[in-house]
């Protein structure tokens, strides 16, 4: 079965500093991958996705994540975080041609003005 | 437009009690999906609908949850009798084609079995 590993639970960084949350997911085939954030309060809403092309992935509010599939990996980077991005971010993995989607634990983010 | 809806947002019951959960989706979204979080571990898939048909169910955790979607509009997701482990964060999300297209998630519906 599909795993999915985010490495790192609670994150705290200062306002400009740069971001890089790890994720790893087992499955060898074809993949499509997502990152979805969660803010305070809010729903679930999608960030990026990757399902074929180019590896680098560009998303919203200036995030972005690499597939690198020799180290099944899709980690999402941000150059300079704002407090805004306070919130928990998911990695999630579609693979084997199902329709439903193996999430990773979450990494909550906190980001200190 | 209307985005995915849930009811309640919160729901407080006691262990042996019945809760039905709610989702409404964005209208027109033949796909509908329930996922539930339990606290500190992943979004873990419950089932799928297409239309009011039962796609996949392999996420369902036993006998005592039972969902449906009547005329392939809102779904139901019913806990009966409702155990303590039953606690957590349900979320529903619907979509217009496959999963790859894109989801779109309710804000969740808390449940605490006390």
């Amino acid at each position: 079965a599909q795993s999915v590993s985010q490495h790192n639970h609670h994150v705290i960084l200062s306002e400009a500093a740069s971001l890089e949350l790890g994720c790893n997911y087992s499955y060898g085939g074809t993949v499509n991958l997502f990152w979805y954030v969660q803010y305070p309060g809010q729903h679930l809403q999608l960030l990026l996705k990757y399902f074929s092309g180019d590896p680098l992935v560009k998303g919203i509010k200036g995030f972005e994540a690499e597939f690198i599939k020799s180290k099944f990996s899709f980690n999402l980077r941000k150059p300079s975080v704002q407090w805004s991005d306070t919130a928990e971010y998911f990695c999630a993995v579609l693979s084997g041609g199902y329709q439903k989607v193996t999430f990773g634990t979450g990494t909550k983010l906190q980001v200190i003005p | 437009e209307a985005g995915v809806t849930q009811f309640p947002s919160h729901s407080v019951i006691e262990k042996g009690q019945t809760v039905t959960l709610r989702c409404d989706p964005i209208s027109g979204h033949d796909n509908l999906y329930w996922y539930r979080r339990v606290m500190g571990k992943e979004i873990k898939f419950l089932l799928h609908f297409v239309k009011e048909s039962k796609q996949d169910e392999s996420g369902m955790p036993n006998n005592r949850f039972l969902a449906e979607r009547t005329g392939g509009t809102y779904s139901t997701l019913k806990v009966q009798p409702a155990e303590l482990e039953d606690s957590g964060v349900y979320f529903c999300a619907s979509s217009s084609g496959v999963f790859s297209t894109e989801a779109f998630f309710g804000q969740g519906t808390r449940l605490t079995v006390v």
